[in-house]
């Protein structure tokens, strides 16, 4: 029961192109998005939230995009650089109380070529 | 930049073993988790923790798993009887509140395998 899916595996992008890297979840309950990144041998690292309440975040490079109404989310990287080049997870969370887990995505390995 | 770190980087244990995964999260943080990664599939909760005590926890951690916060610093998953299943990439994050609206930190995982 996949309720957040990153269907694109991989992604390849030109230095200094825009990438783009999609997230669509299934769970209503969810009002909570988050955007890892992760390095070989690390830890996923946070990136860029958005909360439900809002459509668009920006974090410089970095924006994300939430269409609530199509359970779509997406990041947006521009420019594109060579140390952008790593596995992107969506995650999610929704209204529990106490802690409430990530529900994460399997992953897009972005590779950005210079 | 304060950050979560895991003991050891790599544990490797013979099937039936007892193994303790160590965590030190972010030093002002409340709420301690644990997440696994199998080769090649999604990252995965395992477990919630705050105030001394479990606040929820998925099907994956059955009664072979045992988490504790032995003192001010350290958060441990204690896996009691490994099996080769348990291969794994196994994360600890931490987060400053609860809610759905915080941020949850990771630290850098501890592969573990059982041979």
């Amino acid at each position: 029961d996949q309720q957040v899916k990153q269907n694109s595996p991989s992604l390849s992008v030109q230095e200094g192109r825009i990438s783009i890297l999609n997230c669509d979840y299934t769970n209503s309950m969810f009002d909570y998005f988050l955007w890892y990144k992760k390095y070989p041998a690390e830890g996923p690292t946070f990136l860029i939230s958005i909360s439900s309440i809002k459509d668009k975040n920006e974090d410089g490079r970095f924006t994300v995009f939430l269409n609530k109404s199509a359970k779509h989310l997406s990041l947006h990287i521009v420019p594109s650089q060579p140390g952008d080049s790593a596995v992107y997870f969506c995650a999610a969370s929704g209204r529990n109380s106490g802690n409430t887990p990530l529900v994460f995505g399997k992953g897009t390995r972005l590779s950005v070529i210079a | 930049e304060p950050e979560v770190t895991q003991t050891p980087s790599h544990q490797v244990t013979q099937m039936g073993q007892e193994v303790i995964l160590r965590c030190v999260p972010i030093s002002n943080h409340l709420y301690f988790y644990w997440y696994r990664q199998i080769l090649g599939q999604k990252v995965e909760f395992l477990v919630s923790f705050y105030n001394n005590e479990i606040s929820e926890k998925s099907e994956i951690f059955d009664d072979q798993f045992s988490v504790e916060r032995p003192d001010g610093s350290n958060f441990t998953l204690k896996i009691r009887s490994t099996k080769l299943e348990d291969s794994a990439m196994y994360f600890c994050a931490s987060s400053l509140t609860a809610g759905n609206v915080d941020t949850q930190y990771f630290g850098p995982g501890t592969r573990l395998t059982v041979l």
